[in-house]
């Protein structure tokens, strides 16, 4: 199985809303990305976690709380979201590794969500 | 700090003729480099990878890619494109760290394919 799994496929929310984004993978992966796209850029990094602990903030504002409950599965949760945070949201992961060495690991990435925020 | 310059927004090429999509890379030490294709809404789906060895590296759905160090470059191509190969291609160059690897993608070549 070589599929990261996103839900749900589009997400409309109000500003005073609480949603959530699920992904999940079965390929053993250790590390978990959140990516936002804006239309017509590429994807930017917001969150990285690796063994289920948070690694790697990209500065996100507190609106959107991300938790990583197992190693198959990364939750975004989102409250209070501003307009301007309707992007596509796409989640990776990539095999673990530890130590030194030369090592690609290559992200795989689900669908994505699209969330449109009124 | 790693960065990825695509200099073409847009590239439009007849079906059957081939392509070469540009992408130059900055980066300190021997970088991991990757191709991604995505349709529209769609997430991304890894064509091709460099890290070490063979410098033209053979990926999926016919694509190649060659590293050139001398020239700090990755570029992708295809002898011969198909319609259902326009799409959206991202270069990256990653870095690992702590049993991750940070990945910066450039800003995207729209590839647009007329018969």
């Amino acid at each position: 199985d070589t599929e990261v799994t996103q839900t749900p496929k589009h997400l409309v929310m109000g500003m005073t809303n609480k949603k959530s984004l699920k992904c999940e993978q079965h390929m053993g992966h250790r590390a978990m990305y959140w990516y936002k796209q804006k239309a017509k850029k590429p994807p930017e990094l917001m969150f990285v976690y690796s063994y289920e602990k948070l690694s790697i903030n990209e500065s996100v504002p507190s609106r959107f709380s991300p938790e990583c409950p197992n190693s198959s599965l990364l939750n975004l949760h989102l409250h209070a979201l501003q307009p301007e945070d309707s992007a596509l949201y796409l989640c990776a992961s990539s095999p673990q590794f530890r130590g030194s060495g030369v090592r690609t690991y290559e992200q795989y990435f689900g669908p994505g969500t699209r969330l449109t925020v009124t | 700090a790693q960065s990825v310059t695509q200099p073409d927004i847009h590239i439009t090429v007849s079906e059957g003729a081939s392509l070469e999509l540009r992408c130059n890379y900055s980066y300190g030490a021997t970088p991991y480099l990757f191709w991604y294709v995505q349709s529209p809404g769609q997430g991304l789906q890894l064509l091709l990878k460099y890290f070490s060895g063979d410098t033209l590296v053979q990926g999926i759905k016919g694509f190649e890619a060659e590293f050139k160090r001398s020239q700090s470059s990755f570029n992708l191509r295809k002898p011969s494109v198909h319609w259902s190969d326009a799409a959206e291609y991202f270069c990256a160059v990653g870095s690992n760290s702590g049993g991750y690897q940070k990945v910066t993608f450039g800003t995207g070549t729209k590839l647009q394919v007329i018969p």
